[in-house]
């Protein structure tokens, strides 16, 4: 199974400040269509996960300009230009590359 | 509106089994791969299962192969998760989600928990 690891697992934010996570796969994620097959995903305290990145660098319908993904291979990047009181939860990358689909273990960004 | 609506969820003893329910709307169901994702208390989110668009491939994490089974209903717009031998370390929130775009899931329902207690 392909691993995922992701840092910080903790990330303190300063609103208005940016925010980046990494996010690293043990294999490869270029898929043979030529795209990266790993999304990020934020889980909000009491809601559902939502997508807000897919192959690696496509905003989900509805996010925020100021989340951006990057990155190809086995290193992945989500950069949060500006961050805002209420993007406040754990992220996670989740590769779709091969079954089964694998998350991270989840970043944990809070206010300070 | 795209929406994706989990049922099912209970208490149920170790050993015993559940039959979880997705009923979908909003999109071209069989046109879309699905799947379970689920999350432990105080864990993170694990990947469970899929299922190809006209269901004839399924996938599956290690630790419920054998004992999970995914399945869909296209002329119902449902989806299906029949959980047997379940044990405690099965207890979680058990979302049902769409792949409406390539390679992720980008439509998630609230969720249903299942508690594995005796």
């Amino acid at each position: 199974d392909i691993v995922m690891t992701q840092s910080p697992l903790s990330l303190p934010v300063t609103p208005g400040e940016p925010a980046s996570i990494s996010c690293r796969s043990s294999q490869s994620l270029l898929h043979s269509d030529g795209y990266n097959y790993v999304g990020w995903y934020l889980h909000k305290p009491g809601q559902s996960p939502q997508l807000l990145i897919y192959l690696a660098s496509n905003r989900a319908s509805g996010v925020p300009a100021r989340f951006s993904g990057s990155g190809s291979g086995t290193d992945f990047t989500l950069k949060i230009s500006r961050v805002e009181p209420e993007d406040v939860g754990v992220y996670y990358c989740m590769q779709a590359l091969q079954s089964p689909n694998t998350f991270g273990p989840g970043t944990k960004v809070d206010v300070k | 509106e795209v929406q994706v609506v989990e049922s099912g969820g209970g208490l149920v003893q170790p050993g015993g089994s559940l039959r979880l329910s997705c009923a979908a709307s909003g999109f071209t169901f069989s046109n879309h791969w699905m799947t379970w994702v689920r999350q432990a208390p105080g864990k993170g989110l694990e990947w469970v299962a899929n299922i190809n668009p006209d269901g004839s491939g399924k996938s599956y994490v290690d630790s419920v192969r054998g004992r999970f089974s995914i399945s869909r209903d296209n002329a119902k717009n449902s989806l299906y998760l029949q959980m047997s031998s379940l044990r405690a370390e099965d207890a979680a929130v058990y979302y049902c989600a769409a792949s409406l775009v390539t390679a992720a899931y980008d439509s998630w329902g609230q969720g249903t928990l299942v508690t594995v207690s005796s």
